[in-house]
């Protein structure tokens, strides 16, 4: 079975700064893809960065990155340049491949507020 | 491009009344989902087709059926309501191929359910 951990229920960063959200996963599976999704307060999942296991390079999309440690089974999501809008709830799931579906799951959520 | 379309998006019902949740997915995906969400916590699978004609078990599936009516259409159906299942519930679509967790989800714009 998989797990997502993710020890930050709350967390403010000033505007303009950098955070990272924390993400720990747990599987015995070599293949395995990790995602984080951001949900604002008007409710809908949008999907922001996707990493493969077998990835060599972390993802990047735009002001996102992924901090990707395999060893360690970690994947920590690192916002660049907080904007008032990245304030929502930030969740971290993991998806292994086979042939029965590709379901997520999630972990708890954190909830980021940036300050103006 | 409508995406994933859920209805109704708010419901009110009664111990031991019954409902059927609607989802239409016009992207072609094969593989589709039902999640619920609960106040603080990330979203749990109830079930899943992983292509039209199958269904299969989530994480938490009991009082709930499902149908797959045909490759875009997914329900889920709730029986006898219970205060437990007091949620909000996202269905998600994905095209199942054989690239391990490459597949993102995408998701409705979630229906919220009470239950008293």
């Amino acid at each position: 079975a998989q797990k997502i951990t993710q020890t930050q229920p709350g967390m403010f960063v000033q505007e303009k700064e950098a955070v990272t959200l924390d993400c720990t996963y747990d599987t015995s599976d070599p293949s395995y893809g990790l995602f984080w999704y951001k949900q604002p307060s008007s409710g809908e999942m949008i999907f922001l960065i996707y990493q493969g296991s077998y990835d060599q390079q972390n993802a990047t999309e735009g002001r996102y990155s992924l901090n990707f440690q395999k060893a360690r089974k970690s994947a920590n999501l690192v916002i660049s340049a907080s904007q008032l809008g990245d304030s929502a709830m930030y969740f971290c799931a993991m998806s292994v491949f086979n042939n029965a579906g590709n379901m997520l799951t999630f972990g708890g959520g954190t909830r980021l507020m940036v300050k103006p | 491009n409508a995406g994933v379309t859920q209805t109704p998006k708010f419901q009110v019902l009664k111990t031991g009344q019954s409902m059927t949740l609607q989802c239409a997915q016009d992207m072609n995906h094969n593989s589709m989902y039902w999640y619920r969400q609960d106040p603080g916590m990330g979203l749990r699978l109830i079930y899943y087709s992983a292509s039209e004609g199958t269904t299969d078990k989530g994480e938490v599936p009991n009082g709930y059926n499902v149908s797959r009516l045909n490759k875009r259409e997914f329900s889920l159906r709730l029986e006898s309501a219970a205060p437990s299942q007091t949620s909000v519930y996202f269905c998600a679509s994905n095209l199942l191929v054989r690239v391990s967790g490459a597949n993102v989800l995408t998701f409705g714009a979630g229906s919220r359910l009470t239950v008293l």
